[in-house]
């Protein structure tokens, strides 16, 4: 089946951790992306990539980092830094060509709580 | 800043009955714009997208374009329960700009 997974599903952190969350797709889609969503606030970007081993900066960068050393794989990083981490986080992914661009496919998703 | 304006609702209609959310953008050099359907505690599903001024049906959907007014709806015909979520619109910038931009999103709720 082609897809993007993401893992975990719940996370929980305690204040001064950093955490890890996955996003894998098969879908050989160039572009990945992080989303964080809360209550009433819509989609929000925190960083995106449309080829491995680059990436920029979206609207809420500040206390997160990812990598893109595969095609496949963009995970992100939670650092201690960020001081309000609870939130719903969505991976996407988009071809970059093609007949129809731009169209993000989202992951199931992974809450993060802070303890 | 780019921004994506919905009415945030909850918008109430009988089973049946047509549901009509609407979307407003700032960027004029937006090209490509999708309606998104999140059901409570899931993730968006992708249920249209259009790139031309006019209508494009899809179903019981309809998605409507009009870039002059910087004006993009989804109709919802013969409602049902299961349509009961929040929808997103998302808008692109022009040029080579893969980002999207998000509303809100609307709730719908449909009343058996």
């Amino acid at each position: 089946d082609g897809g993007i997974t993401q893992s975990p599903k719940y996370l929980f952190r305690k204040e001064g951790q950093n955490v890890t969350l996955s996003c894998e797709q098969n879908l050989n889609h160039d572009a990945m992306y992080w989303y964080r969503q809360d209550p009433g606030q819509g989609l929000r970007l925190i960083y995106y990539s449309q080829i491995v081993n680059d990436f920029q900066k979206g609207d809420i960068a500040e206390g997160y980092s990812v990598s893109r050393e595969k095609k496949e794989s963009f995970p992100l990083t939670v650092t201690s830094a960020q001081k309000n981490p609870t939130a719903f986080y969505l991976c996407a992914s988009s071809p970059l060509g093609g007949h129809r661009p731009n169209e993000q496919f989202f992951g199931p998703g992974t809450r993060l709580t802070v303890l | 800043q780019k921004e994506v304006e919905q009415n945030s609702g909850p918008l109430s209609v009988p089973e049946g009955a047509i549901a009509s959310l609407n979307c407003t953008y700032s960027d004029r050099g937006s090209q490509s714009f999708f309606w998104y359907r999140q059901y409570s505690g899931k993730s968006p599903e992708l249920i249209m997208f259009i790139y031309s001024n006019g209508d494009k049906e899809d179903g019981r959907f309809t998605a409507q374009l009009n870039k002059a007014s910087q004006y993009v709806s989804l109709l919802i015909r013969d409602s049902q329960p299961s349509d009961s979520a929040t929808y997103l619109c998302a808008v692109t910038g022009g040029g080579s700009n893969y980002k999207l931009t998000f509303g809100k999103g609307t709730l719908l709720t449909v009343n058996p």
